[in-house]
């Protein structure tokens, strides 16, 4: 089965520029995950889908960013305008209902904005 | 607030020895997960801990849990050099139901030499 995939896996833009990240989950799994991960911040929660739906998003950072879910399959996070504070790798997870609730990372897409 | 705190956050140890990695968290929690991430990688699901006295095994690696405590370690049995890698834990927020964004700790970057 596949896994998490996510596109593109590198971007590099200039400061001011729209940047958008996609994300397919696994198959059959009902949740969809959003984190970002830098050397002084660690991994950080941006937002959760169920269904969808987003249920938790008070990690995004600001208004520049913003997450949707059009169906089960796909996901994209935008961030308008770019800045170099938001350099990181961004992750996309998904899990499924059920006992244990593992989540099961994407490869990841690295930003750099110059 | 949900803190997760690992210790130590650098491990350099010798191939053949023996050592534990701590995760501690400051609320409630019923799943507790580890995560292996190699340099450049996504994140590697180790362990899923689902309660108190929980011990799962893998190879060289044994991961418990004390919900008590708020406490779960990550020991490593004769270290060998492919288990260098950054060792996560991660603490779901006890809500009740459903799945929920994850709380990471900051990461233990083990070395393990010749």
């Amino acid at each position: 089965d596949a896994g998490v995939i996510q596109s593109p896996r590198h971007e590099v833009t200039e400061m001011g520029q729209e940047v958008t990240l996609r994300c397919k989950p696994i198959s059959g799994h009902d949740y969809l995950f959003w984190y970002r991960q830098t050397m002084m911040r660690g991994l950080e929660l941006l937002i959760y889908f169920n269904n969808n739906v987003p249920i938790d998003d008070s990690g995004m950072p600001e208004d520049r960013f913003s997450a949707k879910m059009p169906n089960a399959s796909f996901s994209t996070l935008k961030i308008q305008p770019s800045e170099p504070r938001d350099s990181a790798v961004y992750f996309c997870a998904s899990t499924q209902q059920g006992n244990t609730y593992e989540q099961y990372f994407g490869p990841g897409t690295r930003l750099t904005v110059t | 607030e949900l803190k997760v705190e690992q210790n130590p956050l650098f491990l350099s140890m010798q191939e053949g020895k023996n050592y534990t990695i701590y995760c501690n968290y400051s609320t409630t929690s019923d799943r507790l997960y580890w995560y292996r991430q190699d340099p450049g990688k996504s994140l590697e699901s180790l362990f899923v801990l689902l309660s108190n006295g929980a011990v799962k095994q893998e190879g060289r690696l044994m991961a418990s849990l004390d919900t008590k405590a708020r406490l779960s370690t990550l020991h490593i049995t004769a270290a060998v050099h492919d288990l260098s890698a950054t060792y996560f834990c991660a603490v779901r927020p006890y809500s009740g139901g459903g799945a929920d964004g994850l709380t990471f700790g900051k990461g233990t970057h083990l070395i393990i030499q010749p």
